[in-house]
């Protein structure tokens, strides 16, 4: 299995412009999750997803949307770009939601908005 | 609002030092807790949870962590750290079914060979 994957690694992008993070899971997890790093303040939950169909909001889900057609994809889309969305990305998918389970995290994409 | 806190943000130790890595949360119901660890250029990994039970959590790679309840703490430890524990590590928790965790900031280990 490759887990959690993201692409891409590295991107650099301009103010205004758009792009989206891709986020594939090989382990048929119902729960995929997107959260923002950004240095010295830990994780925040974007957006999540309990399946295929269903989105609900994070901690910090302005300036991002997502979707869900699929049990493995679950796309961050970033329009109108802004400097203050610089930070490391990282997708998470879990097989369910209750009691201590286990979220697999990608390795990540670097965002730079310039 | 759920919130953790986590009391050293840049830890720096000499091979078989003892560690212990603070982590407090707010809120008052039933809560999942776990430290999750980053080494360099590797993904989150999970190092321990806990969930109900024994407070006391043993992880991978020598680690635990003990619950205290009227603390509302969830430290992390480790007897003798070696270089290879050099990474960041990541308090969180999670309440309720949905899944979400809130995290602390992070600490950052180096450990000196």
């Amino acid at each position: 299995n490759a887990g959690v994957t993201q692409t891409p690694k590295f991107r650099i992008l301009k103010i205004g412009q758009s792009m989206t993070l891709q986020c594939t899971q090989d382990m048929n997890h119902n729960y995929m999750y997107w959260y923002r790093q950004d240095p010295g303040m830990g994780l925040k939950l974007i957006y999540y997803s309990v399946g295929a169909g269903i989105t609900d909001k994070g901690e910090v889900p302005n300036g991002y949307n997502v979707s869900r057609s699929t049990t493995e994809d679950f796309p961050l889309r970033l329009e109108l770009a802004a400097p203050s969305q610089t930070s490391v990305y990282f997708c998470a998918s879990s097989e369910t939601s209750g009691g201590a389970i286990e979220q697999f995290f990608g390795p990540g994409t670097r965002l730079t908005v310039l | 609002a759920q919130s953790v806190s986590q009391h050293n943000h840049h830890v720096i130790l000499s091979e078989a030092a003892s560690l212990e890595l603070g982590c407090n949360y707010s809120y008052g119901g039933t809560v999942n807790l776990f430290w999750y660890v980053q080494y360099p250029g590797q993904h989150l990994q999970l190092l321990l949870k806990y969930f109900s039970g024994d407070p006391l959590v043993k992880g991978i790679k020598g680690f635990e962590a003990e619950f205290i309840k009227s603390k509302f703490s969830f430290n992390l430890r480790k007897p003798s750290v070696q270089w290879s524990d050099t990474a960041e590590y990541f308090c969180a928790v999670s309440s309720g079914n949905t899944g979400k965790l809130i995290f602390g900031q992070g600490t950052t280990l180096q450990v000196k060979p």
